[in-house]
C-alpha cells in the first residue's frame, strides 16, 4: 500500500498570503494525484487531478504541481472560502490512499 | 446536473449487516466506475471499494470478505453490502464517481453508519 503523508498538518495563513501544501508518496505515483477539499459536515470536492489540472469550476488561484513522490498544492491568495481540510489521494495503485490531511486556518 | 444521493446508514449492532445505496442521476452507472469512501469521525479518507464499468471489483484489506460493492443498471444505483460489521467500521460512507477509474468526482452527501451494542 502506497503511504501519502501531508505536511502541515496545520497551517495557519492570513487571507489574501499565499499558502502552500505539500503531499509526500512512499513511492512513485507518476503524476497519479489529486487534490480534495472539505469543508465541516460537507463531502470532499475535487481540486485537482493528474497533479496539476484544476477540475471544472475551480478558481485559477488553486495550482498543482509535483512529480515522482513530491507534489504541491498552492493557493496563491486565500479567500475566507478557502479555509478548510486539504487531502491528496493516490490513484497510482489500488488501494487508491489519501493523506492525512492538512486543516488550512485563519491566522 | 451529476449528482448522488447516498441512503441506508444507521445503527448496528456488532456482527450485523447494512446495505448502502447511491443512486445517481445525471450520468449512468453501468458505464461508470464508481467507489465507496469512507470517514471515522474527524479523521482522513479511507477508499472502501470500487466497482469497474466492466464490472471487476477491488476492496480494502479491512473490508475484503465482508462487504459486497454491486450495482443495478436498471435502477442507475450502486450498493455497498456489509456484513459482520465491527465497531471500527464505524464511519461516514460516501459513494463517488471514479472518473476512468482515477480520481472521484462528485461525491455523495454522506451516510453515517454507527456499529454499537
Amino acid at each position: 500500500e502506497i503511504v501519502m503523508t501531508q505536511s502541515p498538518a496545520t497551517l495557519s495563513v492570513s487571507p489574501g498570503e499565499r499558502a502552500t501544501l505539500s503531499c509526500r508518496a512512499s513511492q512513485s505515483i507518476s503524476n497519479n494525484l489529486a487534490w480534495y477539499q472539505q469543508k465541516p459536515g460537507q463531502a470532499p470536492r475535487l481540486l485537482i487531478y493528474g497533479a496539476s489540472t484544476r477540475a471544472t469550476g475551480i478558481p485559477a488561484r488553486f495550482s498543482g504541481s509535483g512529480s515522482g513522490t513530491e507534489y504541491t498544492l498552492t493557493i496563491s491568495s486565500l479567500q475566507s472560502e478557502d479555509f478548510a481540510v486539504y487531502y491528496c489521494q493516490q490513484y497510482n495503485t489500488w488501494p487508491y490512499t489519501f493523506g492525512q490531511g492538512t486543516k488550512l486556518e485563519i491566522k | 446536473e451529476v449528482q448522488l444521493v447516498e441512503s441506508g446508514g444507521g445503527l448496528v449492532q456488532p456482527g450485523g449487516s447494512l446495505r448502502l445505496s447511491c443512486v445517481a442521476s445525471g450520468f449512468t452507472v453501468s458505464s461508470s466506475y464508481m467507489t465507496w469512501v469512507r470517514q471515522a469521525p474527524g479523521k482522513g479518507l479511507e477508499c472502501v471499494s470500487i466497482i469497474y464499468s466492466a464490472g471487476s471489483t477491488y476492496y480494502a484489506d479491512s473490508v475484503k470478505g465482508r462487504f459486497t460493492i454491486s450495482r443495478d443498471n436498471s435502477k442507475n444505483t450502486v450498493y455497498l453490502q456489509m456484513n459482520s460489521l465491527r465497531a471500527e467500521d464505524t464511519n461516514v460512507y460516501y459513494c463517488a464517481r471514479a472518473i476512468m477509474g482515477n480520481w472521484f468526482d462528485p461525491w455523495g452527501q454522506g451516510a453515517l453508519v454507527t456499529v454499537s451494542s
